[in-house]
């Protein structure tokens, strides 16, 4: 099992772009998440699904949209990248009913 | 509102030493869950521990213990006799179920082991 893998793992954005976070988990979880951390700050939820088709906003949501077609695959969506996007972002999973969330290895994102 | 605190930034230790990470919570909740996670230097998250709000016993797992008491709104993290591979950012965690665990993180406390 791969786990939840990330891709890509570092991106350099302007201003103004565009770009897809993809997220994808073989563990057949049904929640997914995506968390955006700043420097020296802990995590923040940004958006979260609980199965196919079904997405929820967590904290943090503006600036970003995802969906959920697949249980497996769980994108993020940047329309118009702005410099305070500047973050790592995680992607997480977890099987429902159990709380405790896996995590990929994070997507290292600069907007300049 | 819910709310995680761990007031220590940074500690650092000399090898062997114990060490002990404080957390606190707030939640109106009386169902949440308790983590702890570590982020070592490479980044990714690695889970250590989940507790309910049920059950207060504390758990040791080899070098690492873990004191819950609601009481105190407290789940504090401790390492015994720590190694420089213990040196990360250690995150304490509160989850409600809304349908999907939403999950509020600590700022988090970075961890310093030197030989």
């Amino acid at each position: 099992n791969a786990g939840v893998t990330q891709t890509p793992k570092f991106r350099i954005l302007k201003i103004g772009q565009s770009m897809t976070l993809q997220c994808t988990q073989d563990m057949n979880h049904n929640y997914m998440y995506w968390y955006r951390q700043d420097p020296g700050m802990g995590l923040k939820l940004i958006y979260y699904s609980v199965g196919a088709g079904i997405t929820d906003k967590g904290e943090v949501p503006n600036g970003y949209n995802v969906s959920r077609s697949t249980t497996e695959d769980f994108p993020l969506r940047l329309e118009l990248a702005a410099p305070s996007q500047t973050s790592v972002y995680f992607c997480a999973s977890s099987y429902p009913g159990l709380p405790e969330a896996f995590f990929g290895q994070g997507t290292r994102l600069t907007v300049v | 509102a819910q709310k995680v605190t761990q007031a220590q930034t940074e500690i650092s230790v000399v090898e062997k030493e114990d060490v002990t990470l404080d957390c606190v919570y707030e939640t109106r909740d009386t169902t949440y869950y308790l983590f702890w996670y570590k982020q070592p230097p490479s980044g990714e998250l690695v889970f250590l521990i989940r507790r309910n709000s049920f059950d207060e016993q504390n758990e040791i797992s080899g070098r690492y213990s873990w004191n819950f008491q609601k009481s105190t709104s407290s789940f504090n993290f401790t390492i015994t006799a720590s190694q420089v591979v213990d040196s990360a950012v250690y995150f304490c965690a509160l989850s409600l179920n809304t349908g999907g665990f939403k999950t509020i993180f600590g700022a988090g406390t970075r961890l310093f082991v030197k030989a």
